[in-house]
């Protein structure tokens, strides 16, 4: 078993619908990540928790430490917002920031 | 200057090549790190430097092999590579810094450099 499990692993839907990607992990973390990356090309980190709830945009991030799960939201979700997003932890004690990652939730929302 | 800039962007090269990956990051980041990643897989981990010291080295094959001149600038040199080593190689960049690594700080990525061995 993975030590970051994402689902859905696959993700279809249409613009303007909302969108939640699940993340769930099994070790003590001290951070976790959401990164975005698109089609042949590099990662962008959307946000970093360590507890509690971030908003940027249309994008909502929530963890649950004591249940050890986080939510990606995607409000009014349009189609440059088809992406795969990853869910990375930082395992607690990890130096360096060494990265955990999901396998990743492959997001495609047609107009 | 929240940029990770990574070169090149594509590269093709032999079995028998010498060659370089460059990463460049301005934000007085003191830990960088190279990643592999093949297609429709996560990143995996290569390489971690902090304060300009190599502080992880994930087992990976000596054909690889990691420079980092000054804080600023990370390289990768490439020799005698399989064409199984065709992947994407990203760049990433962070605060972390102190020796215990308790630091929680965001990392940046670069768009990367997409590898073809021939």
């Amino acid at each position: 078993k993975n030590e970051v499990e994402q689902s859905p692993q696959n993700l279809t839907a249409q613009e303007g619908e909302f969108i939640t990607i699940n993340c769930s992990y099994s070790v003590g973390i001290s951070a976790l990540h959401w990164l975005q990356q698109h089609p042949g090309g590099g990662i962008v980190s959307l946000f970093m928790l360590s507890s509690g709830k971030k908003k940027h945009g249309r994008l909502i991030a929530t963890i649950n430490i004591q249940e050890k799960h986080s939510s990606l939201h995607i409000t009014a979700s349009h189609p440059r917002d088809s992406a795969v997003y990853i869910c990375a932890v930082r395992p607690g004690g990890t130096s360096y920031g060494k990265l955990t990652f999901g396998q990743g939730t492959i997001l495609t929302v047609h107009p | 200057d929240t940029e990770v800039t990574q070169t090149p962007k594509h590269l093709v090269m032999g079995m028998t090549n010498k060659k370089s990956l460059k990463c460049e990051q301005h934000m007085g980041h003191r830990a960088m790190y190279w990643y592999k990643q093949k297609a429709k897989k996560p990143p995996e981990l290569m390489f971690v430097y902090s304060y300009e010291k190599l502080s992880i080295n994930e087992s990976v094959p000596s054909r690889f092999s990691p420079e980092c001149p000054n804080s600023s600038l990370l390289n990768l040199h490439l020799h005698a590579l399989q064409p199984e080593d065709s992947a994407l190689y990203l760049c990433a960049s962070s605060q972390d810094g102190d020796q215990q690594g308790r630091v929680n700080t965001e990392a940046f990525f670069g768009q990367g450099t997409r590898l073809t061995v021939v």
